[in-house]
């Protein structure tokens, strides 16, 4: 059966210092990878997606960039944290593109920007 | 305006009820889904729709593609059923099937 991964589960960092969160999936290849945010009081927002290893899609121009070194493993950065990066982080995948897949989420981490 | 958009906001019930919940959304869709949200964080998918109904336990979703609206119905409430409740959509030309989401629906259901 799949599994997906994240952690931290929680990370306090203070304004200006880096970031690297890690999401890594299990049981199943050349899955759809998702980070999404939900910032406090706000909606979750989708923030980046990657169809495959190297390929990358930021859909909102903001602080924090990701990466897919690997085909199960996606990982959000940042160099220099914002207050406004505070949020609650999720990971997600999907078997592929298609409206007949179902997207499946991490456990998610929350981030306190101080 | 929010391309999904959720009502009501906020419901409060008392176990047992039929609680229903809307989302209309204003942009053209390839699939929707319902996600549960608890406490924690953690996010569950409970349907995933692009026409008619899906039933599940006493879950209940139905979407109708022509009038841009979604509603998800929990029949005999029970307070395990409190948490928040999220549309999100599957954008016509959005990237790779990433989510546009509603804002929530918190609900609570009183014993």
């Amino acid at each position: 059966s799949q599994t997906i991964h994240q952690w931290p589960a929680t990370l306090v960092q203070p304004v200006g210092s880096p970031l690297s969160l890690e999401c890594t999936v299990e049981g199943t290849s050349n899955p759809n990878l998702y980070w999404y945010r939900q910032a406090a009081g706000r909606g979750l927002q989708l923030l980046f997606y990657s169809v495959g290893i190297g390929q990358i899609s930021s859909e909102v121009p903001q602080n924090l960039s990701a990466s897919r070194p690997q085909d199960r493993q996606f990982i959000l950065s940042s160099k220099k944290l914002l207050l406004s990066d505070s949020g609650f982080y999720l990971c997600a995948w999907s078997a592929a593109s298609g409206r007949g897949y179902e997207q499946y989420f991490g456990p998610g981490t929350r981030l306190t920007v101080t | 305006k929010n391309e999904v958009e959720q009502s009501p906001q906020n419901l409060t019930a008392q176990e047992g009820e039929f609680i229903t919940i809307n989302c209309s959304y204003s942009v053209g869709i390839s699939a929707l889904h319902w996600l549960q949200q608890h406490p924690g964080g953690g996010i569950v998918s409970l349907f995933m729709l692009s026409s008619g109904k899906k039933k599940h336990g006493r879950l209940i979703a139905t979407i109708n593609i022509q009038e841009k609206h979604s509603s998800l119905h929990i029949t005999a409430s029970h307070p395990r059923d409190s948490a928040v409740y999220i549309c999100a959509v599957i954008r016509v030309g959005g990237g790779a099937d990433g989510l546009t989401f509603g804002k929530g629906t918190h609900l609570i259901i009183q014993p």
